[in-house]
């Protein structure tokens, strides 16, 4: 199993454009998490997901978009990139959403907006 | 709504030196907690958690943390540290009961670094 995995890994973007992350689990999780991580600040929940078809605001929504069109995948989006979105960007699955299953986390995507 | 804190932002430390990486939360309701490792370059793993019954829990690489209720606290421990335990530290709590969606709120982490 690979687990949780994330493209791309690395991205420059300049401001105004647009780009989506691609979170994939093959683990057959329901819940999924995409989560930003900023220096001193920890990781900081954008946008989860439920199941496949579901999608729900987190902490930190705005400049963002999402879609779990297939329970393996889930889609973050950034329609028009600004500097403050600049971040290392973490996907998480879980089983189910109860304090017993455990969140597995991607490797990361690190995106700088210049 | 809940809250964490990490009251050190960096730990250095010699290696075989025993270490304490300090938790303290905030919450209006009863919680679990839980301590997750990243290692450089790496994603999250779940080191250890705190669900209810024995208020100290231990990972299997020999760290150790104690709920403390009365004083909101889920301190990390271990009594040696090895280079390899090098890596930043997070803590983190979910709610307990309700349709929490497994939804987590992390500290600001910890960064360990042991000397050899």
């Amino acid at each position: 199993n690979a687990g949780v995995t994330q493209t791309p890994k690395f991205r420059v973007l300049k401001t105004g454009q647009s780009m989506t992350l691609l979170c994939a689990q093959d683990m057959n999780h329901e819940y999924m998490y995409w989560y930003r991580q900023d220096p001193g600040m920890g990781l900081r929940l954008i946008h989860y997901s439920v199941g496949e078809g579901t999608t729900a605001k987190g902490e930190v929504p705005d400049g963002y978009n999402v879609s779990r069109l297939k329970k393996q995948n889930f889609l973050l989006g950034l329609e028009s990139a600004a500097p403050s979105q600049t971040s290392v960007y973490f996907c998480a699955s879980s089983y189910s959403g109860g304090p017993t299953y455990e969140q597995y986390f991607g490797p990361g995507t690190r995106l700088t907006v210049t | 709504a809940q809250s964490v804190t990490q009251l050190d932002s960096q730990v250095p430390v010699f290696e075989e030196a025993p270490v304490e990486l300090r938790c303290n939360y905030s919450s209006s309701v009863s919680v679990y907690l839980f301590w997750y490792v990243q290692y450089p370059n790496q994603g999250l793993q779940l080191l250890l958690k705190y669900l209810s019954g024995s208020t100290l829990v231990e990972s299997i690489n020999g760290f150790e943390a104690e709920f403390n209720k009365s004083q909101t606290s889920f301190h990390l421990r271990k009594p040696s540290v090895h280079i390899s335990d090098t890596a930043e530290y997070f803590c983190a709590v979910g709610r307990a009961g309700g349709t929490s969606y497994g939804k987590l709120t992390f500290g600001q982490g910890t960064i360990l670094t042991v000397h050899p």
